[in-house]
C-alpha cells in the first residue's frame, strides 16, 4: 500500500523566518511527487517533480525530490503571514491515484 | 475559481435525509475523483471516474453513491448517513489519471445531525 509521511504536522514561526517542510514516501513504481497549499478549503498547486536533485522554484518557494532516499522538502523563505496554510504533500505510482500525506499546518505570525 | 466547482459550499443533515453533492468542470479533464478529508487525517480518495466510468471504489460505504452522467459533471448522493461522516467533501479533476495532479474544487462542508 503506497504511504506519504509529512514532518513535521505543525509548526509556528515568526514573519521573516525560513521554513522547511518534509515528505517521505513509499509508492510502488513512483511517478511522480506533488505538493498543494490549503488556505480555506481547495488544494492549489505547487510543484511537481519527478527527476531526483532538480530544484523547483516560484518566488520565495522551492522543492526538491531524492529519488534515493524517498522524500522531497518543500523550502519557503521570508516567510510571510499569507503562508499560514495546510501543505499537503502527495505521490501517484502505478495506482495512478494520488496518494496525500496529512499535511503540515504552518502558522506564519507577524 | 480553480474552473472544478462544487455546491453547496455548505450541508447540514439529519441522518434520514438524502442530499446529493454536486461537481462541474470545465477544463477538459477526463478524470475526475471524489475525495474526504477529516480533521488531522490524510485527504481519503473515495471514488475514481476515468472517462465517465467509475475505476476505483475504495471500500465506501454504500450510504455513498457516486454518479458521473458526462466527463464534466460528477454527483455524490448521500443517505442515512452517520456523525462520522461529517467532514470536507472535496472533489478533483484531471487530464490524465493521476499523472499531472489534480485540480481542486472548494469543497463541500458536510454536518451530519
Amino acid at each position: 500500500e503506497d504511504k506519504v509521511v509529512q514532518s513535521p504536522l505543525s509548526l509556528v514561526v515568526h514573519e521573516g523566518d525560513t521554513v522547511t517542510l518534509n515528505c517521505s514516501y513509499e509508492v510502488t513504481n513512483f511517478r511522480s511527487l506533488l505538493w498543494y497549499k490549503q488556505e480555506k478549503k481547495a488544494p492549489t498547486f505547487l510543484f511537481m517533480l519527478t527527476s531526483s536533485g532538480i530544484e523547483k522554484k516560484s518566488g520565495r518557494l522551492s522543492s526538491i525530490l531524492d529519488k534515493k532516499e524517498l522524500f522531497s522538502i518543500l523550502n519557503i523563505t521570508a516567510t510571510q503571514t499569507g503562508d499560514s496554510a495546510v501543505y499537503l504533500c502527495a505521490s501517484s505510482g502505478s495506482a495512478r491515484q494520488l496518494t496525500f500525506g496529512s499535511g503540515t499546518q504552518l502558522t506564519v505570525l507577524p | 475559481e480553480t474552473g472544478v466547482t462544487q455546491t453547496p459550499r455548505h450541508l447540514v443533515m439529519g441522518m434520514t435525509n438524502k442530499k446529493s453533492l454536486k461537481c462541474e468542470q470545465h477544463l477538459g479533464h477526463n478524470a475526475m475523483y471524489w475525495y474526504k478529508q477529516s480533521a488531522k487525517k490524510p485527504l481519503e480518495l473515495m471514488f475514481v471516474y476515468s472517462l465517465e466510468e467509475r475505476v476505483e471504489n475504495n471500500s465506501v460505504p454504500s450510504r455513498f453513491s457516486p454518479e458521473c452522467p458526462n466527463s464534466s459533471h460528477l454527483f455524490l448522493h448521500l443517505h442515512t448517513l452517520q456523525p462520522e461522516d461529517s467532514a470536507l467533501y472535496l472533489c478533483a479533476s484531471s487530464q490524465e489519471q493521476g499523472a499531472r495532479g489534480y485540480t481542486f474544487g472548494s469543497g463541500t462542508r458536510l454536518t451530519v445531525v
